[in-house]
């Protein structure tokens, strides 16, 4: 199967900092690929479908100053949690599919503790 | 506005069970379905994937059936062992991925 690496796998930060997360296909190019965010005890929600070469589109309530995408090319693409607040702290995972409707490669996600 | 929901929303079995895990959604208009594992912490691992055109896929002591028209899918897990607990999410594929609410499964020896 297709690999999706994502790194840090943990990261603990001051409130007010600024974290990136990389996700990376590995053995595909990936032409879009999604960021997800997980709270405790709590289902995947989809945060952004981030577009190689164009901005990404958020979902309703996520704000895109707060949550920088980049999808510089077919195979990374970061998240930028800027002016992190405790209340940011969650599980953050990618994913990326080779093609439009094809089966979604998840990367291992991503703990973000911000102090 | 596709919503996904999954029962039972936890589940505490005796190894060797059989066992049944729904999903419903309530927008038949899908690409594919696909069923994760995710254990504590953990990312997701695929488990099984769907197309919209497919009734059922099997991997192993796994079978998801999938039922369009009537926006549901089931796993199914068969002679069920303790490293099988874990959280089970299904997720359908529009234009972009919906999770359901996921199941919590815990078979104990």
């Amino acid at each position: 199967g297709a690999v999706v690496s994502q790194h840090p796998s943990r990261v603990i930060c001051k409130s007010g900092t600024s974290v990136k997360i990389e996700c990376r296909s590995l053995d595909f190019q990936a032409t879009t690929m999604f960021w997800y965010r997980q709270f405790p005890k709590q289902s995947l929600m989809l945060m952004a479908t981030s577009n190689e070469g164009s901005k990404a589109t958020y979902e309703q309530g996520v704000e895109k100053d707060k949550f920088l995408i980049n999808h510089a090319s077919l195979t990374l693409s970061t998240l930028t949690v800027t002016s992190a607040h405790p209340e940011d702290s969650s599980f953050y995972i990618c994913s990326a599919s080779r093609t439009g409707g094809g089966e979604l490669f998840f990367g291992e996600g991503s703990r973000l503790t911000v102090l | 506005k596709q919503e996904v929901t999954q029962i039972p929303a936890a589940l505490s079995v005796p190894e060797g069970e059989n066992l049944v895990l729904n999903c419903s959604f309530t927008d038949s208009a899908i690409y594919n379905l696909q069923w994760f594992r995710q254990d504590p912490g953990k990312g997701l691992t695929s488990l099984l994937l769907i197309q919209s055109s497919q009734r059922e896929q099997t991997s192993g002591r796994l079978n998801a059936s999938l039922d369009k028209s009537s926006g549901r899918s089931t796993l199914y897990i068969a002679a069920s062992q303790p490293g099988d607990s874990a959280t089970y999410l299904c997720a359908v594929n529009t234009d972009k991925l919906i999770f359901g609410t996921g199941t919590r499964l815990q078979v104990f020896p």
